[in-house]
């Protein structure tokens, strides 16, 4: 079973504007972390943010991390048609030794030029 | 180009055939993952190795199902007889773990795709 679930799972903004996708989770995490992938190809990773971390930056994206209501955000800025990708949050499980990554179901962006 | 290579990319074969796929990860990467994704759902995790040891199956991984990391390096995933519920793309994975638990990325290949007819 899936630990995580995004929402909203499609969205479909205009090229410049600003793309929020969340994620929520069930268990305990070490981190969190967030994929794309473009239609068929393999994941690309985005970025990681920590248990013990609230917000991280990296380009033109934020996210955000809520511990307590065990959930996340990915916010996109000034999102261009190349954004256009499915996205991934991934969580990796406290006290699990595989550190194995769980993934959600994901958000389907449309970014229309 | 994440420096995960995975072969073939796409494999069409006919139920009850066997296949194999390989991966070969990033050399220094000690940890080795494979994922099984299906058409509008995120990867879910089938097995790991450390180095040459397997040290993890899901319960998604049945009988018909073998992975292999000889002498740490390449993975070979085989599935025996396949069924048309085997039909997915395969990932694979591959990171280095320090010494501190903070976390690690993983490199994920491009996938093989499979169909099963």
């Amino acid at each position: 079973s899936q630990q995580g679930e995004e929402d909203p799972q499609a969205l479909s903004i205009q090229e410049g504007e600003n793309a929020t996708m969340n994620c929520s989770y069930k268990t305990s995490i070490n981190n969190l972390q967030w994929y794309r992938q473009n239609s068929g190809r393999g994941l690309v990773h985005l970025i990681l943010i920590r248990s013990n971390e609230r917000e991280k930056h990296s380009g033109r994206l934020r996210v955000t991390l809520d511990t307590s209501k065990k959930s996340s955000s990915l916010l996109i800025t000034a999102s261009r048609a190349a954004d256009t990708a499915s996205y991934f949050c991934a969580t990796e499980l406290r006290m699990d030794s595989s550190y194995k990554l769980i993934f959600g179901s994901g958000t389907r962006l449309l970014v229309r030029p | 180009d994440t420096g995960v290579s995975q072969d073939p990319r796409h494999k069409i074969t006919k139920r009850g055939q066997n296949v194999t796929f390989r991966c070969d990860p990033i050399s220094e990467h000690n940890r080795l993952y494979w994922y099984r994704q299906t058409l509008g759902q995120g990867p879910e995790f089938l097995t790991y190795f450390q180095n040459e040891a397997q040290l993890e199956k899901s319960r998604l991984l049945s009988d018909r199902f073998s992975a292999e990391r000889p002498k740490g390096s390449f993975s070979t995933l085989e599935i025996q007889r396949t069924e048309q519920g085997d039909s997915a793309m395969y990932l694979c994975a591959s990171s280095l773990r320090g010494e501190a638990a903070e976390g690690e990325t993983q490199y994920f290949g491009p996938g093989t795709r499979l169909l099963v007819l």
